[in-house]
């Protein structure tokens, strides 16, 4: 079963914490991207990788980090700095020399 | 010159009726138009896609329609059903360029 899986799908957390969120992918896609979406204002690009250990920063980087150990999974951080964390999260991902993005089902994280 | 305006925000369609979203974009470098369909509390899923060189493009009951020099495009839904109602993007990019820039969404309510 071929896919983009992420999880947890709801992940709540204290002021403060630091979390991590999970993207997995067995499509073999190259490129990984992370986007935040909230009410109203579309999607926006946290980060993205093309190949395993090399990434570039989005529109909206600060408060976020990523790695790219693995061809296959592309976790997020949402560090103590994001000031507003409140969100649901999307990854996706393509092959090189394709331009469709697909994506997995998202992780809604409530920080209070 | 990276944004995609979407329009409306929301729209509500009876069923049978035919449902119309407009974007409009600036930078004329892009060259490839794709649509996303996004259920509540899942991530989009691709609907249909364009590229410049042709001025419509029919699945089923979904029609993108490209006007390039006006620098828009649209999708049309015939025949709107409930199972239809959604938020709709639209979003645009070039060959090369690794992200995807998307519209704000639209919400569609199909009613009966």
């Amino acid at each position: 079963d071929g896919g983009i899986t992420q999880s947890p799908k709801y992940l709540f957390r204290k002021e403060g914490q630091n979390v991590t969120l999970s993207c997995e992918q067995n499509l073999n896609h190259d490129a990984m991207y992370w986007y935040r979406q909230d009410p109203g204002q579309g999607l926006r690009l946290i980060y993205y990788s093309q190949i395993v250990n090399d990434f570039q920063k989005g529109d909206i980087a600060e408060g976020y980090s990523v790695s790219r150990e693995k061809k296959e999974s592309f976790p997020l951080t949402v560090t103590s700095a994001q000031k507003n964390p409140t969100a649901f999260y999307l990854c996706a991902s393509r092959t090189l020399g394709a331009a469709e993005q697909y994506f997995g089902p998202g992780t809604r994280l409530t920080v209070t | 010159q990276q944004q995609v305006k979407q329009s409306p925000q929301s729209l509500i369609v009876q069923k049978g009726g035919i449902s119309i979203i407009n974007c409009a974009y600036e930078n004329t470098a892009f060259d490839y138009f794709p649509w996303y369909q996004q259920f509540p509390g899942k991530g989009p899923a691709l609907l249909i896609a364009i590229r410049p060189d042709v001025s419509e493009k029919k699945e089923g009951r979904f029609t993108i329609s490209f006007n390039k020099s006006a620098k828009q495009f649209s999708l049309h839904i015939m025949d709107s059903q409930p199972g239809d109602s959604a938020t709709y993007f639209c979003a645009a990019t070039h060959f090369g360029n690794e992200k995807l820039t998307f519209g704000t969404g639209t919400r569609l309510t199909i009613i009966p």
